[in-house]
């Protein structure tokens, strides 16, 4: 069964450095998701991609978060600098399209900032 | 901001139990309604995605329901199994189907 696949599993980083995640969504799947998670709170959409364009970056931090998805399959977020507050769950999503789909997700990079 | 709410936050139940919990929405400009299942050490899982008012979902002993006019959505457990210990979140896509907005989840404690 496909499945969406995420790296790195874990990280550890101190603030102030850079910090990459990679995604690789299902083969077929025109949109991605990048979710944040924090301890007790459901996930919160931080970027979605229609194909390589996104479509919804309001709740990013646009000051030090990046994302892109170059050729509209596999995609990068950076963060940069690191701060305490974004030590967090970070989640990848994919599916066929926007709302009534089913979205399927990676098993995402715990980020901890040092 | 379309607001989702889940209730419990937190669940522990015998195994061999039924239990059931709430996902909370509002009733206007409703569009689908999602519930996945999230296991510890692995990826959130889709279980049903709902669009219909009174609409009625089933796998294996999980079952959903669904009432738009109220806004609200049942999540059932029949027979719980230690399996079944996992965070169980609900999510909507409200107006414009743009993206989803996930409740902050019913974390299910099964006890043996």
């Amino acid at each position: 069964e496909a499945e969406v696949a995420q790296s790195p599993r874990y990280k550890i980083t101190e603030k102030s450095q850079a910090v990459a995640f990679w995604c690789d969504p299902i083969s077929g799947h025109a949109t991605l998701y990048w979710y944040r998670q924090i301890l007790g709170q459901g996930p919160e959409l931080l970027v979605q991609f229609q194909d390589e364009s996104v479509v919804d970056d309001s709740q990013l931090p646009k000051d030090r978060f990046s994302a892109e998805r170059l050729k509209g399959v596999d995609s990068t977020l950076k963060i940069q600098p690191a701060e305490l507050g974004d030590s967090a769950m970070y989640l990848c999503a994919s599916s066929l399209g926007r709302g009534l789909y089913e979205q399927y997700f990676g098993p995402g990079t715990r980020l901890t900032v040092t | 901001i379309l607001n989702v709410e889940q209730s419990p936050q937190s669940l522990h139940v015998q195994e061999g139990d039924s239990t059931n919990f709430t996902c909370s929405f509002p009733s206007s400009n409703f569009y689908a309604l999602h519930w996945y299942r999230w296991e510890t050490a692995k990826s959130p899982e889709a279980l049903f995605v709902m669009t219909l008012n009174g609409d009625e979902k089933k796998k294996g002993r999980i079952s959903a329901t669904l009432n738009t006019k109220e806004g609200y959505s049942y999540l059932y457990i029949k027979g719980s199994q230690p399996e079944d210990s996992a965070t169980y979140l609900c999510a909507s896509p409200g107006q414009g189907a743009q993206k989803l907005v996930f409740g902050q989840g019913t974390r299910l404690t099964i006890n043996p």
